[in-house]
C-alpha cells in the first residue's frame, strides 16, 4: 500500500504566480488534512477536507489560499498570488474513517522569489 | 484553543542511554488524543507512538514510551537504548476528539531537536 503521495517535492515560484500542490492520500482514506511549516518551527494546521467537502477551514488565510477534495483525484491547494512569506514547507496527511492517526506524505518545498 | 509546548530545544544522548522528552498541553476537553512524532533530517513525519486520554496505561512501542499524566496535563517521551537513528526533531501533538467520523487537526508543538551521539 503506497503511503501519501505529494507533488512536486520543490516547487519555485515568482511573487506573483500561482502555486499548486497536489496530496494522493493512502488507498481507502477519505480525510485529508494540510499542514505548513515554517522554517524552525512546529507544523501549523490549515484545512481539513472530505471528499468533496471542506470540513475545518480555520487554519487557512483567508486569501488567495483555497483547497479542494474532489470525488475522483488527488487534494489540491492553491495559492494564488504567492508572496515570500509563503515560502515554507507544505505537508499533506490522511487518514482513513473512523482513525485519529494521521499519516503524513513527504511534504512539498515552496520557495517564492 | 488548545496549546502544546515543547520547552526543550534541544537534546542530546550517547547511544544506548535513555532520554526523556518533554511535552505539556493545555485542554479544557476530556475526550482527547495525544501524539509523538519524528522529523529526521529527510524531514519526512513519522508516527512514533499514540495514546488515548482516557486510557490510564502509558502507550509503549518497542523502545518508546510515554508518561502521560493526565491531571497535570504531561505526555513525555523515553527513549530507551537510543540509536544513532533516533536523531530528530520530535513533536508533541494534540488532537481533540470530535463527533461521529471526525478525528479533527493536530496542535503541534515547537518541537525538541535530538541528537544522538556515537
Amino acid at each position: 500500500n503506497a503511503g501519501v503521495m505529494q507533488n512536486p517535492r520543490h516547487l519555485v515560484r515568482r511573487r506573483g504566480q500561482e502555486a499548486r500542490l497536489r496530496c494522493s492520500p493512502m488507498k481507502g482514506h477519505s480525510h485529508v488534512y494540510w499542514y505548513r511549516q515554517l522554517p524552525e518551527e512546529g507544523l501549523k494546521f490549515m484545512v481539513y477536507l472530505q471528499k468533496e467537502n471542506i470540513i475545518d477551514e480555520s487554519g487557512m488565510p483567508k486569501e488567495r489560499f483555497s483547497a479542494e477534495f474532489p470525488k475522483e483525484g488527488p487534494s489540491i491547494l492553491r495559492i494564488q498570488q504567492v508572496v515570500r512569506g509563503d515560502s515554507a514547507a507544505y505537508f499533506c496527511a490522511s487518514s482513513p474513517k473512523h482513525s485519529e492517526t494521521q499519516y503524513f506524505g513527504p511534504g512539498t518545498r515552496l520557495l517564492v522569489l | 484553543a488548545q496549546t502544546v509546548t515543547q520547552s526543550q530545544p534541544e537534546m542530546s544522548v550517547q547511544e544506548a542511554e535513555t532520554v526523556t522528552l518533554s511535552c505539556t498541553y493545555d485542554t479544557s476537553e476530556n475526550n482527547y488524543y495525544l501524539f509523538w512524532y519524528k522529523q529526521p533530517p529527510s524531514r519526512q513525519m513519522i508516527l512514533v507512538i499514540r495514546q488515548e486520554a482516557y486510557k490510564q496505561q502509558n502507550a509503549t512501542e518497542n523502545r518508546f514510551s510515554v508518561n502521560f499524566q493526565k491531571a497535570a496535563k504531561s505526555f513525555s517521551l523515553k527513549i530507551s537504548d537510543s540509536q544513532l537513528g533516533d536523531t530528530a526533531m520530535y513533536f508533541c501533538a494534540f488532537m481533540k476528539r470530535a463527533g461521529g467520523t471526525s478525528y479533527g487537526k493536530l496542535t503541534f508543538g515547537q518541537g525538541t531537536i535530538l541528537t544522538v551521539h556515537p
